[in-house]
């Protein structure tokens, strides 16, 4: 177990309709990162957090958001969903910066998204 | 624009072989940093290692070692006395900055240690 909890561990919904998936990090940690896993892309960075505030922004579509709560818990809403935004959307956490530190990142279970 | 290439798809080897899983990255950037990481059957994904382009020591973890070439842009991954629960899908990754900025996958080595 590696601390991290992903919530809902699987979703199904249909095109156009908007989700929200849920990560808390584990007990300590200021960074959250989001990632996509799919069969088509591959896996991709989507956004990182640090400590409430956004520090990094990779391939995420503007259908996407994401933010952290001040007990750093992080969301990551998609709305207008498309068939090919279903995939695998894992979250990580660690205690400090993803590439400056020295902390081991930590990855919760995912959440499988499948969007009919 | 960054880009990290793994050649070898899949690879299967007998237990107890030794295996190097190769890496190759692109950046214009004079500092950044590369990472590996696990994802097994099972589907989590595990960090393995970061490294940054300021340190270009090899690095051994147990039965895993990183050799990491600046002058052929590698950062390759080895695997000695293969065991079977090391059977998983391998990335490596480059992130240009400390943020995680414009941070690459690879595709994934998928690799099969057979008993």
């Amino acid at each position: 177990d590696s601390g991290v909890t992903q919530t809902p561990k699987h979703l199904i919904t249909a095109t156009g309709q908007r989700v929200t998936l849920r990560c808390s990090p584990r007990s300590g940690d200021l960074s959250v990162y989001w990632y996509q896993q799919s069969l088509d892309q591959g896996l991709q960075f989507l956004i990182q957090y640090y400590n409430g505030e956004e520090r990094a922004k990779g391939n995420i579509l503007e259908r996407f958001s994401a933010q952290q709560f001040p007990d750093l818990h992080s969301e990551l809403n998609l709305s207008s969903l498309e068939l090919g935004d279903s995939a695998l959307y894992f979250c990580a956490s660690s205690g400090g910066l993803l590439a400056g530190g020295t902390d081991t990142q930590y990855f919760g279970p995912g959440t499988r998204l499948t969007v009919l | 624009a960054q880009k990290v290439t793994q050649a070898q798809t899949e690879i299967s080897v007998v237990e107890k072989e030794d295996v190097t899983l190769d890496c190759v990255y692109e950046t214009r950037d004079t500092t950044y940093y590369l990472f590996w990481y696990k994802q097994p059957p099972s589907g989590e994904l595990v960090f393995l290692i970061r490294r940054n382009s300021f340190d270009e020591q090899n690095e051994i973890s147990g039965r895993y070692s990183w050799n990491f070439q600046k002058s052929t842009s590698s950062f390759n991954f080895t695997i000695t006395a293969s065991q079977v629960v090391d059977s998983a899908v391998y990335f490596c990754a480059l992130s240009e900055d400390n943020y995680g900025q414009n941070f690459v996958f690879g595709p994934g080595t998928r690799l099969s240690v057979l008993p």
